[in-house]
């Protein structure tokens, strides 16, 4: 099993729209939680780090659910900007991260 | 004013070259690390660094080996390339061994092996 799993996606929305996806990781001693979006032909950069009482940064919103060992990422009233990959990231141990594969988002005018 | 810098952005090479990819970060991080992200586009960590000592050395090849001169630099030299060597690396660094604050990445260095 993959230490973290995510649905591909795509999922395409038009502007303005909320769109929601999940991570699911398969330790359960994980410490830390991220998501990191990545632009095609571009690096990841952090997005936002999970917290265990769920946070919020402008429109985007994490939740972290250890009894299911999941992540959750929300994103309201989505820009064409926020067209990208989101990748979940997880630490199963203090120095190491692990990637998910990615779910792809695009948003459509 | 680039945080982590990696060089050359492409690289195409012949199959059993040797070839060098560069690292250097100005950020003041203690760590540093080497993923590979492949077609499928999953990051998989290879190496990691905290202040030049090895801390992380994944099931790689010992075709790759990573030097690290000081903190602020990690290199990965790789020998006798094959095909399926072809991927994205990505250079990073994080503050810390423990990354709570997240890693800054390289833009990257896209090997192509023909």
């Amino acid at each position: 099993r993959k230490e973290v799993e995510q649905d591909p996606g795509p999922f395409n929305v038009p502007e303005g729209a909320t769109v929601a996806f999940n991570c699911t990781y398969s330790n359960s001693a994980s410490q830390s939680f991220f998501w990191y979006r990545q632009d095609c032909r571009k690096e990841p950069k952090l997005l936002m780090s999970v917290y265990s009482s769920g946070n919020e940064d402008g429109r985007f919103t994490a939740q972290l659910n250890r009894a299911s060992q999941y992540i959750s990422l929300l994103i309201r009233d989505s820009k064409l900007s926020d067209s990208a990959t989101y990748l979940c990231v997880v630490s199963p141990r203090a120095d190491k991260l692990s990637f998910g594969a990615g779910t792809t988002v695009t948003v459509r005018a | 004013d680039t945080a982590v810098s990696q060089t050359p952005k492409y690289l195409v090479t012949q199959m059993g070259n040797d070839k060098s990819i560069k690292c250097e970060q100005n950020l003041g991080h203690d760590t540093m690390y080497w993923y590979k992200q492949d077609s499928k586009k999953f990051l998989k960590i290879m190496f990691s660094y905290n202040n030049k000592e090895l801390i992380i050395n994944e099931t790689v090849p010992n075709r790759f080996s990573p030097k690290s001169p000081d903190k602020a630099h990690l290199n990965l030299h790789i020998n006798s390339l094959e095909l399926g060597d072809s991927a994205v690396y990505f250079c990073a660094s994080s503050q810390d061994r423990q990354g709570w604050n997240g890693y800054t990445f390289g833009s990257g260095t896209r090997l192509t092996v023909v």
